[in-house]
């Protein structure tokens, strides 16, 4: 599976947009880019994957670029419940063994 | 949507003494079930691949010995921690993929503690 690298950590204003970055450079054409997100002591919780096309759902939107280089997260109205460490994965299938990386942790602010 | 449900979801232990943690689907048949250790601060990471009916494929350093998992049917797995230590004192979380639509679920975790 290709490596990605995130930031560390970020800060959003409670009710402002999050926007998480994900490198994977050296993702190949048959891997997905899916996010998951560990709200601390917790199981991860599925966010959104994609292939090429950016994806949205009740949860977050998923912007990649065209040349699948990279990737955003996009937390349209961050909450205080969204504070949490995200991964972004690259995989070849939904149903894979998936690698975690050190992935960001993201704190909303009041 | 697909639950997988983790028991117990904290214990504490003696030194010397084995734990068992389930891992169970519950409302769909897991093909593979995926166990991983997580030390605080840290990033999960995979200890081994269950397939039901078949001996589990552990990741390079994860002593199988130590690590008895057993995955006799589809909606459940067994992760038994032998003799342990305090150093395998961490969160242990499982996540199953369905057989019917591939999708990968987790579980809550097991938190272990060692005295």
């Amino acid at each position: 599976d290709a490596k990605t690298t995130q930031p560390t950590s970020m800060d959003c204003a409670e009710g402002r947009a999050a926007n998480l970055p994900c490198n994977h450079s050296t993702i190949s054409g048959n891997e997905y880019v899916y996010w998951y997100r560990q709200i601390h002591s917790q199981g991860p919780q599925y966010i959104i994957h994609g292939l090429k096309n950016n994806e949205t759902n009740e949860m977050a939107s998923l912007i990649i670029t065209e040349d699948r280089k990279s990737s955003t997260l996009i937390l349209p109205h961050a909450t205080l419940r969204d504070t949490a460490v995200y991964y972004c994965i690259v995989t070849q299938t939904s149903g894979s063994r998936l690698t975690f990386g050190e992935g960001t942790q993201l704190t909303v602010n009041p | 949507g697909a639950v997988v449900s983790q028991h117990p979801s904290w214990v504490i232990c003696k030194s010397g003494t084995s734990v068992k943690i389930e891992c169970r689907s519950l409302d769909f048949q897991a093909t593979t079930m995926f166990w991983y250790r997580q030390f605080p601060k840290q990033s999960l990471m995979l200890m081994a691949t269950s397939n039901e009916g078949s001996k589990a494929t552990y990741e390079q350093g994860v002593e199988k010995d130590k690590f008895l998992i057993n995955h006799a049917s589809l909606t459940l797995s067994t992760l038994t921690v032998t003799s342990a230590h305090p150093e395998d004192s961490s969160f242990y979380i499982c996540s199953a993929r369905s057989g019917s639509t591939g999708e990968l679920f987790f579980g809550e975790g097991s938190r272990l503690t060692v005295l």
